[in-house]
């Protein structure tokens, strides 16, 4: 089955910085999935990226694919405290299942 | 946009009863629809996968007589926590897709609190 590691497992960081996340697979992704959480909340989404070398911003998120397909990294800049929440990244598994990395809890300190 | 509505938000149920948690796509048809488990702080664990029509498919480790899933309808997926216990107790959280190409659209989940 495919693994993801999702890194860091929390961080904080001072408003109006910069800050990324990473998420790595054991495997070639066939799509990777981005989403914020409040927790007890639903997901929302941020980001899908399928091809290799991928790139894809809206606001002040970027997230990459890399052109192996097994590296994806989310990038957040000026950080806001409404950028707080869990981010998780989602292994689309071949179109049949999402999975999802441990998730990375981020904190902004105004 | 895709719409996928989630019911109870939140219930209480009292230990060896029975749950049922319901998961609608609002403005699509899902053929495909997954059921997820949240504990705190912790990451989103697929328990299972179900087609509109046909038995569930359970992940590793999931008791499929505790977790019944019914996908009766291309726009209704229901989970029931049968004898629920205290360590039933978590955020439920469903999704939905539409066909194979498309995106997962999630529910806005339920809290599951077993006393």
């Amino acid at each position: 089955s495919q693994e993801l590691e999702q890194s860091p497992q929390s961080l904080i960081v001072q408003e109006g910085k910069n800050l990324t996340i990473n998420c790595t697979s054991s495997k070639t992704l066939y799509g990777l999935y981005w989403y914020k959480q409040k927790y007890g909340e639903g997901l929302i989404f941020l980001m899908m990226l399928q091809k290799g070398g991928e790139e894809k911003s809206h606001e002040k998120i970027t997230a990459k694919l890399d052109e192996k397909k097994q590296q994806s990294s989310l990038h957040i800049t000026a950080s806001q405290p409404s950028h707080a929440g869990i981010y998780l990244c989602g292994a689309d598994q071949y179109g049949n299942k999402l999975v999802f990395g441990a998730g990375t809890i981020l904190r902004v300190k105004s | 946009g895709a719409v996928v509505s989630q019911h109870p938000s939140w219930v209480i149920c009292k230990s060896g009863t029975s749950v049922k948690i319901e998961c609608r796509s609002l403005d699509f048809q899902a053929t495909t629809m997954f059921w997820y488990r949240q504990f705190p702080k912790q990451s989103l664990m697929l328990m299972a996968t179900s087609n509109e029509g046909s038995k569930a498919t359970y992940e590793q480790g999931v008791e499929k007589d505790k977790f019944l899933i019914n996908h009766a309808s291309l726009t209704l997926s229901t989970l029931t926590v049968t004898s629920a216990h205290p360590e039933d107790s978590s955020f439920y959280i469903c999704s939905a897709r539409r066909d194979r190409g498309s995106g997962y659209t999630f529910g806005s989940g339920t809290r599951l609190t077993v006393v």
